[in-house]
Formats: C-alpha cells, structure tokens, sequence
C-alpha cells in the first residue's frame, strides 16, 4: 500500500532560522511522484514542486530546497531564511504513475509557525 | 475570476438540511476532485470526475452526491449530514488524469460545520 508520513506535526521557528520539514513514503512502484503542497491560512493548497522517481538531483527555488534520496525513501524540504509569510501547513504526497485517477496520498502535513 | 473557486467558503447546516457546493475551474482543464480535509487526518480523495464523467467515487456515503454538468463546473449536493462530515472540503482541477504529469490546482474550500 502507499503511504506518506509527515512525523513532525508542528514545528516552530523564529524568523530567519532554517527549518526542514520530513517527509517519509511507501511505495512498491518503481515510476511515482512526490508532490509539496503549501496551505496557507486561506485554504487553498499551492503547489511548490513534482519530482519523479526517476531524477534524485536536488532541487533550489529561491529559499525552498528539497533533498529526495530514495534509498531512505524520503523527500524532505528545506526553507532557508525562514519569514512570517512562510507559516503555513506544508503536504507531501505521492502519486500513483499508470492509475486511473492521478491519485494523490497525501501526509497528515507539518504546520510551520515562524514568530517574528 | 482565476484559477479554482468555491462557494460558499464557510457553511453551517442542520443534519436535515439540504445544500450544495460550486466549484467553478477558470483553468481550461479536464479533471475535477473533490477532498474532504478533517483535522488531524490525511486530505481524503472523494470523487473524480474527467470529462464529466465520474471516474471514482472513493467509498463516500450516499448522503454526498457529486455533480458534474460540464468541464468547468463540479457540486457537491449535501443531505442529512452526521456532525462528523464537518470539515474543510477542497475542490481541485488537473489537465488530465495522466499519474503525476498533471499537477492538481485546488480552490481555497468550504468549510462546512454539521450541527
């Protein structure tokens, strides 16, 4: 069965310190895709990345790095710098390849409070 | 109007109150989801619909009737709720159902309370 687990159910942070948010998956395809969604208190979740099974170079936006290392099967993400507008409730999810549905299994989410 | 809308965004019904909920895609795209997000628990898949036709209804109890009457539009016709059905619900549009080509564009919910 897939699953996403997101452990770290709240973290707290001051302005400008880095903060990573862990992410853990399973899965017995070999073809996925991981997602990060950011909730901010608004509601809607805004997609910040896709990254297939098949590319394991990590990734830099901006303050936003993501470390995917399928050995661990994990795809942590990482905010440099951290700001007040970072808080928010970040989702991982995986994505069945092949389904029938784009079916997305979705973590329980890390809520990030970043104090001033 | 951008992107994926819903309304109402905040709804307080009785357990024998009828309603419903618009989603409404501005996107051009071909999928539409709806999610129930409660507390504490994972986002829950509810239906799909590509083409407007449905292609899963993920075990959802019958007092939630989907509705999808062409690409752009998605309801979610409510009736005789339990208090546990309160939650955050999210619509959400993709290109396709091509697994993890298309990302999901999601609306910012309703969020229904079931006295």
């Amino acid at each position: 069965a897939q699953k996403v687990t997101q452990a770290q159910t709240e973290i707290s942070v001051v302005e400008k310190e880095d903060v990573t948010l862990d992410c853990v998956y399973e899965t017995r395809d070999t073809t996925y895709y991981l997602f990060w969604y950011k909730q901010p208190p608004s509601g809607e979740l805004v997609f910040l990345i896709r990254r297939n099974s098949f590319d394991e170079q990590n990734e830099i936006s901006g303050r936003y790095s993501w470390n995917f290392q399928k050995s661990t099967s994990s795809f942590n993400f990482t905010i440099t710098a951290s700001q007040v507008v970072d808080s928010a409730v970040y989702f991982c999810a995986l994505s069945e390849v092949g389904g029938a549905t784009n079916k997305l299994i979705f973590g329980t989410g890390t809520l990030l409070a970043v104090q001033p | 109007e951008t992107g994926v809308t819903q309304t109402p965004r905040h709804l307080v019904m009785g357990m024998t109150n009828k309603k419903s909920l618009k989603c409404e895609q501005h996107l051009g795209h071909n999928a539409m989801y709806w999610y129930k997000q409660s507390a504490k628990k994972p986002l829950e898949l509810m239906f799909v619909y590509s083409l407007e036709e449905r292609v899963e209804n993920n075990s959802v109890p019958s007092r939630f009737s989907p509705e999808c009457p062409n690409s752009s539009h998605l309801f979610l016709h409510l009736h005789t709720l339990q208090p546990e059905d309160s939650a955050l619900y999210l619509c959400a549009s993709s290109q396709s159902l091509a697994g993890g080509l298309d990302e999901q564009f999601f609306g910012p919910g309703t969020r229904l309370t079931v006295l």
